[in-house]
C-alpha cells in the first residue's frame, strides 16, 4: 500500500536561510512524488514532480526536491528562504503499477521569520 | 481561463440535511477527483473518476455519492448531512494518471451543525 509521511509538523526558519522540508514514501512499484503548495484559503498549487531521470528536480518559486531512493525520501529545499514562502507544504506520491489515486501526506507548515 | 471552479465556497447545513458540491474544469482532463481536507490528517480521497461515465471510491466514501455525466463536471453529494462531513472539501484533475500532476479548485467549507 502506498503512504506518505511528512515528520514535521512544522518548520521555523529566518529569512534567507536554507530550508528544507521532509518526506519519505511507501509504494509498492517506482513512485512518481510531488509537491504542493497551499496559500491560507486557497486550494493547492502543484510545485514539483520527480517521474524519473535526474534525482534533483527543480520547480516553481525557486524550490527544488531531491529523490533519494535508497532512503525512499523526496525532500523540498530552497536555498534561501522568503517571508512569503510561508504556507502549508504536502507531499503526494503514486505508483507506476497503474494506479489512479495520489496520496497525500499531512502536510508541513512553514513558517519563514523576517 | 478559469482551471477548475468549485461551488459554493461555504456552505452550512443542519444535521439530515442534503446538497451537492460542483466542480468544474475547463483543461479537458480526463481525471477528476474530490478530497475532504482535515486538520492533521492531510487529504484523503473521497471518490474519483478516470473518464466520463466513470466513478470509483476513494479512501473515505462512506456517506457521499458522486456522478460526472460530463466529462467537464463531477459533482459530490452528501444524501444525509453528519457532523463528521464538516471539512473542507477539495476538487482536482488531471491530464491521466502516472506522473500528471494535479490542478485544484479553491475549496468549500461545509460546516454541519
Amino acid at each position: 500500500a502506498q503512504s506518505v509521511a511528512q515528520p514535521e509538523d512544522q518548520v521555523n526558519v529566518a529569512e534567507g536561510n536554507p530550508l528544507t522540508v521532509k518526506c519519505t514514501y511507501s509504494v509498492s512499484g517506482n513512485p512518481y512524488l510531488f509537491w504542493y503548495v497551499q496559500y491560507p484559503n486557497r486550494g493547492l498549487q502543484f510545485l514539483l514532480k520527480y517521474i524519473t531521470g535526474d534525482n534533483l528536480v527543480k520547480g516553481s518559486y525557486g524550490f527544488e526536491a531531491e529523490f533519494n531512493k535508497s532512503q525512499t525520501s523526496f525532500h523540498l529545499k530552497k536555498p534561501s528562504a522568503l517571508v512569503s514562502d510561508s504556507a502549508l507544504y504536502f507531499c503526494a506520491v503514486r505508483d507506476d503499477t497503474g494506479g489512479f489515486k495520489t496520496i497525500f501526506g499531512a502536510g508541513t507548515r512553514l513558517f519563514v521569520k523576517a | 481561463n478559469a482551471g477548475v471552479t468549485q461551488t459554493p465556497k461555504f456552505r452550512v447545513l443542519k444535521t439530515g440535511q442534503s446538497m451537492t458540491l460542483l466542480c468544474a474544469q475547463d483543461m479537458n482532463h480526463e481525471y477528476m477527483y474530490w478530497y475532504r481536507q482535515d486538520p492533521g490528517m492531510g487529504l484523503r480521497l473521497i471518490h474519483y473518476s478516470v473518464g466520463e461515465g466513470t466513478t470509483a471510491k476513494g479512501e473515505v466514501p462512506d456517506g457521499y455519492n458522486v456522478s460526472r455525466l460530463k466529462k467537464q463536471n463531477f459533482l459530490l453529494g452528501l444524501e444525509s448531512a453528519a457532523p463528521s462531513q464538516t471539512s473542507v472539501y477539495f476538487c482536482a484533475s488531471s491530464l491521466g494518471g502516472g506522473g500528471y500532476g494535479y490542478t485544484f479548485g479553491s475549496g468549500t467549507r461545509l460546516t454541519v451543525v
